[in-house]
Parts: C-alpha cells; structure tokens; sequence
C-alpha cells in the first residue's frame, strides 16, 4: 500500500490563528486525497474530496473558507484551518487513492488543539 | 440514506473466544465494503474488505459476510487475541464513487 505522512503531528494554536496540515503520499500517485475529521470517542467524519488541480469538493456542513484545501500536486495536498476556534480541536486525517481504485491509504493523522 | 449502522458500541470477550461487529448500510448501490482498525491515537488500518460480488472473504482470524439481501455486513474474528483490542470502523463506498462513510465504530476489549 501507499505510504502516507502528514506534518505536524500535533499542533497548539491560540483562538484566532491559522494552521496548516500537510498530507503527503511518499511512494504513490494520488489522484484523490480525504480529509477527515474525527472528535474523541467519535467516528470518522469526511470533510471534502480533493483532486490534483481541481477545487476541493466539500461535504454538507463543512464551510469551505474556513477549511481551505489545496492539492497542487499528485503527493501533496493541504488543509489550511482558518480562524481557529476551539471547537476546532480535533484529530485530522487524510487519505489518498488512485485512479479507479476503492482503497484509501491513511496518514497518521494530526492533532490539533486551540486554545 | 447515507448512514451506516454498527453494532455493538462496545464488546468485550474472553481471550480465545469469537468476536462479531454488525453493520447494516441503506444504499443498495453501494458496492464496497472494508473494516479498519483504529488503535488510540493512530490511523485507521485496513484489516479485510469485501466487494459486492463476493458473499464471505476470509483471512486468517479475520472473516467478513455480506449479505445484500438484507444489506449487512459483518466482521468476525475468532480466538481473540489481546492485540486485537482496539475500535473497529465498518464502511461503505457508493456505487461508481470512493467515498467511504463510516459506521460509528466499535469499542473491542479482549480480557486475559
């Protein structure tokens, strides 16, 4: 399978600021990335769909300027945080899959906590 | 419908004894169907995963049934481990799509 990271690991911001997460996918051509989002005991929750130089599709309820999604390249895509508030802490994760393919590939996920 | 049921929230079994998560989808397009692994704090990993054309897959402990009729599937493992501790996420993709939507997971203790 895909080797996927995602920088950094972790992250602390105070309410306000922006953040930014990067997805990598280190040995694999990635058509499509995920994002998703997931709170404490909670289930994965899917943000938006991006594709190589396409706009980010997002999912209902998900504000597209405040979770902003660039995938300029088939092995980087990033989520930008906007503003962040602290109802914003949560474990952020991406995937990536290929071309016609169903199985996605998880980073490592990013914690990220506003204070 | 885009939800998918999991049950039960939580399971807790004796070592060595089977262990089965149900999860019930709506959408009769959908044509995938994996089960993930998720330790605290960590990625979800993929353990076994099923397509819609197939009725049971098997890997070692791990089996998974799909019934299309009734639109479930289930993940089993039998002589449980302690290692195999951990939440379990059932999902599915549409037809024609890869997004996965999730269930909402599975709490599995294994006990000495």
């Amino acid at each position: 399978g895909a080797v996927v990271s995602q920088h950094p690991s972790w992250v602390i911001c105070k309410s306000g600021t922006s953040v930014k997460i990067e997805c990598r996918s280190l040995d694999f051509q990635a058509t499509t990335m995920f994002w998703y989002r997931q709170f404490p005991k909670q289930s994965l929750m899917l943000m938006a769909t991006s594709n190589e130089g396409s706009k980010a599709t997002y999912e209902q309820g998900v504000e597209k300027d405040k979770f902003l999604i660039n995938h300029a390249s088939l092995t980087l895509s990033t989520l930008t945080v906007t503003s962040a508030h602290p109802e914003d802490s949560s474990f952020y994760i991406c995937s990536v899959t290929g071309t016609g393919s169903y199985e996605q590939y998880f980073g490592p996920g990013t914690r990220l906590t506003v204070t | 419908g885009e939800n998918v049921e999991q049950h039960p929230s939580t399971l807790s079994v004796q070592e060595g004894d089977s262990a089965v998560i149900k999860c019930t989808y709506s959408d009769s397009a959908s044509n995938y169907f994996p089960w993930y692994k998720q330790e605290l704090g960590k990625r979800p990993q993929l353990i076994i995963d099923i397509r819609s054309n197939v009725g049971e897959k098997k890997d070692q402990r791990i089996a998974v049934t799909l019934n299309k009729t009734a639109k479930h599937f289930s993940l089993h493992i039998t002589e449980t481990q302690p290692e195999d501790s951990a939440v379990y996420f059932c999902a599915e993709t549409k037809g024609g799509g890869n997004k996965l939507t999730f269930g909402t997971g599975t709490q599995l203790k294994v006990e000495l």
